[in-house]
C-alpha cells in the first residue's frame, strides 16, 4: 500500500481481556517495528521484524505481549490479559531494509484504552 | 544505555526562528533523526544527520556534533502549521541479531503563536 496502515485506530477494552493490533506495512518493506507511546513519554521500542523473523524482541515489556508477522507483510501485536498500564498508542513503522537514511514510515497508530 | 534529552515545551512567534536542542548519550551511534508529530497523527520524517555539520532542507535545518552528543533542529519563518511535537531519535549500529532500532527522546511540543 501507499502507507503504513494500522487497525483498529481506537480500541477500548476491559482489563483482563486480550487484544490484537494489526499493522500492514508498505509493500516491499522488509523491516517492521512496533513502538508504544504513552502520555508524556517518548516512543518506546517493542519489537523488530526482518521479514517474518523477530531478531530483536528486547522491548516487549512482559510475556503478555507477543507479535508475529506473516508473508513478510502483515504483523499482529497481541496483548493478553490487558492491564491499565497497557493503555497507550501503539505505533507500527516499516522501512525498506532497516538502514535507510530516512528512518521509518510510521502508521497513525492504535490508541488502546484499558478500562 | 541510551539517554536522549530535549526540552519538553517551547513557544515561538509566527515568522520567527526557533531552535530545538537535543543531547544524547548512547552506546553506539549510527545517525540522528528528527521527526515531526502533529497531535493524534503519525510521526513524519524531517531530517537525518550522520556526519558533523548542518543539513539544510527548506525552512528546516538540522545540526549534529558527534563529539558533543548534540543536535539541534532549526525552524525558520515559523508558520502556525509548525505547531507540533518534534522528536529526536538516535539509531544504533547494527549488532548481529539486533536491529536498526531508533531510540527516541520524549519530544518537544512547539506552540507557534500569532
Amino acid at each position: 500500500g501507499a502507507g503504513v496502515s494500522q487497525s483498529p485506530s481506537n480500541k477500548v477494552t476491559e482489563k483482563g481481556k486480550d487484544v490484537e493490533l494489526r499493522c500492514d506495512p508498505i509493500s516491499g518493506h522488509t523491516a517492521l517495528y512496533w513502538y508504544r507511546q504513552s502520555l508524556g513519554q517518548g516512543l518506546e521500542f517493542l519489537i523488530y521484524f526482518q521479514g517474518n523473523s523477530a531478531p530483536d524482541k528486547s522491548g516487549l515489556p512482559s510475556d503478555r505481549f507477543s507479535a508475529e508477522r506473516t508473508g513478510g507483510s502483515v504483523s499482529t501485536l497481541t496483548i493478553q490479559r490487558t492491564q491499565q498500564e497497557d493503555s497507550a498508542v501503539y505505533l507500527c513503522a516499516s522501512s525498506l531494509s532497516g538502514q535507510d537514511n530516512y528512518g521509518y514510515t510510521f502508521g497513525s497508530g492504535t490508541r488502546l484504552t484499558v478500562v | 544505555g541510551q539517554n536522549i534529552d530535549q526540552p519538553t515545551e517551547m513557544t515561538a512567534t509566527e515568522g520567527a526562528i526557533v531552535q530545538i536542542n537535543c543531547t544524547y548519550q548512547t552506546s553506539g551511534f549510527n545517525g540522528l533523526f528528527w521527526y515531526q508529530q502533529h497531535a493524534g497523527e503519525a510521526p513524519t520524517f524531517l531530517s537525518y544527520n550522520v556526519l558533523d555539520g548542518l543539513e539544510e532542507k527548506g525552512r528546516f535545518s538540522s545540526f549534529l556534533s558527534r563529539s558533543k552528543g548534540y543536535s539541534y533542529l532549526l525552524l525558520k519563518e515559523l508558520q502556525m502549521k509548525d505547531s507540533a511535537s518534534y522528536l529526536c531519535a538516535v539509531r544504533k549500529p547494527y549488532s548481529g541479531a539486533g536491529s536498526y532500532q531508533l531510540t527516541f527522546g520524549k519530544g518537544t511540543k512547539l506552540s507557534v503563536i500569532p
